[in-house]
């Protein structure tokens, strides 16, 4: 069964800088894309960013463009999403997510991690 | 405000059915196939139950079902159970390469 586990949030000053990373195992992460999402408290779901199996197409909503970069290491099976010049608006729990198998997969989260809270607060 | 609306609330009895609708444009639901439900209970993370619009994931039961008519999407959960009470959310690939998301509908069972 996948199994994805972020990690990294915490609380940070507005205008600063985090680092969120997920840890996969129990599939060939090297074969898939991968999505970050995030809820803010009471709130719905945002998409944030998609990275492809390889590392070399990102993707971006444009809330974060710019500010946030997705990467991959995957052979240690790792993601992480750089998030920089932090607002109150960023506040939310954040889920990595796997694509799944087949193009019609690709722009869906197949499988979810529990997700890591940020909250951006001086 | 959310790129796709969901009506904020929906409810049926056990055993009856309900259907929920996202609506779009013409640059997201309107002109791809790419729509995604997820259901998420409470404290819970999301889990997709229907993707390309009407396809299931495996382990999602047949009760779940989605269709698309113009820039709408709808789910439809039939036969429902007291598990079936949770938030659910619509998504849609939108031109270029993004993802959107509706508000979501709190689904009760009564």
């Amino acid at each position: 069964q996948v199994q994805l586990v972020e990690s990294g949030g915490g609380v940070v000053q507005p205008g600063r800088s985090l680092r969120l990373s997920c840890a996969a195992s129990r599939f060939s992460f090297g074969n898939y894309a991968m999505h970050w999402v995030r809820q803010a408290p009471g709130k719905g779901l945002e998409w944030v960013a998609l990275i492809s199996y390889d590392g070399r197409n990102t993707y971006y909503a444009d809330s974060v463009r710019g500010r946030f970069t997705i990467s991959r290491d995957n052979p240690i099976n790792a993601l992480y999403l750089e998030m920089n010049t932090l607002g109150p608006e960023d506040t939310a729990v954040y889920y990595c997510a796997r694509t799944g198998d087949g193009p019609g997969l690709f722009w869906s989260g197949y499988s979810w991690g529990q997700g890591t809270l940020v909250t951006v607060s001086s | 405000q959310s790129a796709l609306t969901q009506p904020p609330s929906a409810s049926g009895s056990p055993g009856q059915s309900v259907t929920i609708s996202c609506t779009g444009t013409s640059g997201d639901i309107g002109g791809y196939r790419f729509v995604s439900w997820y259901q998420q209970h409470p404290g819970k993370a999301p889990q997709l139950v229907i993707y390309e619009v009407n396809k299931r994931p495996l382990g999602v039961p047949d009760r779940f079902s989605g269709s698309k008519s113009g820039n709408t999407a709808s789910l439809t959960v039939s036969g429902l159970q007291a598990d079936d009470e949770a938030a659910y959310y619509c998504s849609s690939y939108a031109a270029t390469n993004k993802v959107v998301f509706g508000g979501g509908t709190k689904l009760t069972v009564l």
